[in-house]
């Protein structure tokens, strides 16, 4: 069964203290791998898509990276603005249902 | 370029009552997906549509739930008999097949509240 796993459930952070957030899947073919920014009471906000192990992406003091079993989101030098949940989601192959881990929530404190 | 959105954003019903959200997602986009998500979970998927086709719904969704995209536009989702349980964030995405990408982006969820 596909099943997505993040750890941990919870991270807290000194601003400036860099750290990285784990996705653990498990999925017969993987089409693409989605990392979300959620704040509360809003949807997810949409940080990067990898498809292969091996990719990597950047963007601000995010950087996500892929291998055949889990990804990691790095986060250099963190702001009090970083904190909120992030959601790691696989997309299979063979299908459209889309499978989230129960996410990790980031507190940074200034 | 708009974004999803999702009307009402809140509404609080009492058990056994029928409500429908709906979902208007970004206009080139030719998917579109349900969730639901409770506190402390991630979004869980209900039922995807390509164009107008529902080509995808969870076994876990009962027979209470419907969803249509009568024009491959905007799309709606229906509970009848609404119980306790189904108290809980709605979210609409919605992403492209054109090209590699298969991204889908968010709307601001309608707030269910059942009484």
């Amino acid at each position: 069964e596909d099943q997505v796993t993040q750890s941990p459930e919870a991270l807290r952070l000194q601003e400036g203290e860099s750290s990285s957030l784990n996705c653990s899947y498990t999925v017969s073919g993987l089409r693409g791998l989605f990392w979300y920014r959620q704040d509360p009471g809003k949807g997810p906000e949409f940080l990067f898509t990898l498809y292969s192990a091996g990719e990597e992406k950047e963007k601000e003091r995010l950087k996500a990276t892929l291998t055949k079993k889990e990804s990691f989101l790095h986060i250099t030098a963190p702001k009090p603005e970083d904190s909120a949940t992030y959601l790691c989601a696989v997309f299979p192959t063979g299908g459209f249902k889309t499978i989230f881990g129960a996410g990790t929530r980031l507190f940074v404190k200034a | 370029d708009t974004g999803v959105s999702q009307d009402p954003r809140h509404k609080i019903t009492k058990r056994g009552q029928n409500v429908t959200f709906r979902c208007d997602p970004i206009s080139e986009h030719n998917r579109l997906y349900w969730y639901r998500q409770t506190l402390g979970q991630g979004p869980e998927f209900l039922t995807y549509f390509q164009n107008e086709a529902q080509l995808e719904k969870s076994r876990l969704l009962s027979d209470r739930f419907s969803a249509e995209r009568p024009k491959g536009s905007f799309s709606t989702l229906e509970i009848q008999r609404t119980e306790q349980g189904d108290s809980a964030m709605y979210l609409c995405a919605s992403s492209s097949s054109a090209g590699r990408t298969d991204t889908q982006y968010f709307g601001p969820g309608t707030r269910l509240t059942v009484l």
